[in-house]
């Protein structure tokens, strides 16, 4: 356990509908990462965020956004889902207090998997 | 385009034996690399990094390998055993890389009994 939940487990809904994933940080720490993985693919680094400020955006849809809150979770929207938008979606945390965080270690919670039907 | 790349889908080990995953990479910025391993239905777990001022890292089992020149990383787990069948996911990055992760597509490694 790496002390990263989210939530839902299972997402299933239309195309053009809206979801929101949540993600709760291991305990102290700071930094909150999303990831997309879809099938037999890497994982595509979506948006950090560290405490509460967006860091760093990756390949992040203007669809979709994301956002930490003053107790440190966070949560992913996606609004006007396509069918290409099926995929795992992880969230990580790391501490984010070392001098290189980018060498910071990401502990991944299980991921949600969302189906657009 | 791929900036990291690991170049086999699968790999069968048998138990006992060593297991030697590769990964390799264009980007010469990339100064940090890691691997984590994946099970099914769980989160990628964090096993083992290397920075570039180094060419190897061991932790028990596992050691990292980097070889700058060619731009390749392996990772050898000796010897391997049933539960490290799993995922195993390469990935690199860089100080100005805006702290992302750059992730290969994984390698399934399946020890066999």
């Amino acid at each position: 356990d790496s002390g990263v939940t989210q939530t839902p487990k299972h997402l299933i809904t239309a195309t053009g509908q809206r979801v929101t994933l949540r993600c709760s940080p291991r305990s102290g720490d700071l930094s909150v990462y999303w990831y997309q993985q879809s099938l037999d693919q890497g994982l595509q680094f979506l948006i950090q965020y560290y405490n509460g400020e967006e860091r760093a955006k990756g390949n992040i849809l203007e669809r979709f956004s994301a956002q930490q809150f003053p107790d440190l979770h966070s949560e992913l929207n996606l609004s006007s889902l396509e069918l290409g938008d099926s995929a795992l979606y992880f969230c990580a945390s790391s501490a984010g207090t070392s001098g290189g965080l980018y060498t910071d270690t990401q502990y991944f919670g299980p991921g949600t998997r969302l189906t657009v039907l | 385009d791929q900036q990291v790349k690991q170049n086999s889908p699968s790999l069968s080990v048998q138990e006992g034996r060593i297991s030697i995953l590769n990964c390799d990479y264009t980007n010469s910025m990339f100064d940090y690399f890691l691997w984590y391993k994946k099970y099914p239905a769980e989160g990628p777990t964090f096993l083992i990094s290397i920075s570039s001022i180094k060419d190897k890292n061991e932790d028990g089992r596992f050691t990292v390998f980097l070889n700058k020149s060619a731009k390749h990383l392996s990772l050898h787990i000796v010897p391997s055993q049933p539960g490290d069948s799993a995922v195993y996911f390469c990935a690199a990055s860089y100080m100005d890389s805006n702290y992302q992760l750059i992730w290969g597509a994984g390698t399934k490694l399946i020890i066999k009994p």
